[in-house]
């Protein structure tokens, strides 16, 4: 079974630039969510898709961030404009159904803003 | 809202000891505790998940307990191994329904050879 696959692996931009991430989630997995994790935390939840319906997205930084999920299946998270702060790993991670609570990670995507 | 406390200081140990990380939590009763490990540069891997009602868990080498009354779960690792060097992170149900999870800084690991 393939696992969650993120792309770009590493990103350097200025600050004020936008940038994109992209998820491939495991297949059939219905759930689907990004991470925010900063050197030395835990990850935090930013966003949370049900198919691709958004479930939850009350920590996302909604006048910066953007998140969307077509057809329910790859993700996209966007950053625009980006700040100095939002230097971080990106994680997605997916979950197979309502009966699991186990989340699948993939690899993050290390974002540098300078 | 929820908190959660986990070591940050770094946990050295000598290969064979049995490692044995804390994860206390501030507020409510989860329905559910996981550990995760993560290794540098990768995302965190699911280990085990012990429930509200569930006072240990076993898997392998790995033991978990869960006591509601102290707020507080245990990670056990026994006979470890250098490759068992890694974050662990514990992580709850954020109470809230939806499978939402609060995540914690993860304490460090290291088994020396």
């Amino acid at each position: 079974e393939a696992g969650v696959a993120q792309s770009p692996r590493y990103k350097i931009i200025e600050k004020r630039q936008s940038v994109a991430f992209w998820c491939n989630p495991i297949s059939g997995h219905a759930t689907l969510y990004w991470y925010q994790q900063i050197l030395g935390q835990g990850p935090k939840l930013l966003i949370q898709f049900q198919n691709n319906g958004v479930v939850d997205d009350s920590q996302l930084p909604k006048d910066r961030f953007s998140a969307e999920r077509l057809k329910g299946v790859d993700s996209t998270l966007k950053i625009q404009p980006a700040k100095l702060e939002d230097s971080a790993v990106y994680l997605c991670a997916s979950r197979p159904d309502r009966a699991s609570y186990e989340q699948y990670f993939g690899p993050g995507t290390r974002l540098t803003v300078t | 809202s929820q908190k959660i406390e986990q070591n940050s200081e770094a946990l050295n140990i000598q290969e064979g000891k049995t490692a044995t990380l804390t994860c206390n939590y501030t507020n409510y009763s989860p329905a559910y505790l996981q550990w995760y490990r993560q290794d540098p540069g990768r995302g965190p891997v699911f280990l085990l998940l012990i429930r509200e009602n569930e006072k240990e868990k076993r898997k392998e080498r790995l033991k978990v307990t869960f006591d509601t009354t102290l707020k507080q779960s245990l990670f056990h690792i026994t006979a470890s191994q250098p490759a068992d060097s890694a974050t662990y992170l514990c992580a709850l149900d954020m109470g809230t329904g939806g499978f939402k999870t609060i995540f914690g800084a993860g304490t460090r690991l290291f088994v020396k050879a």
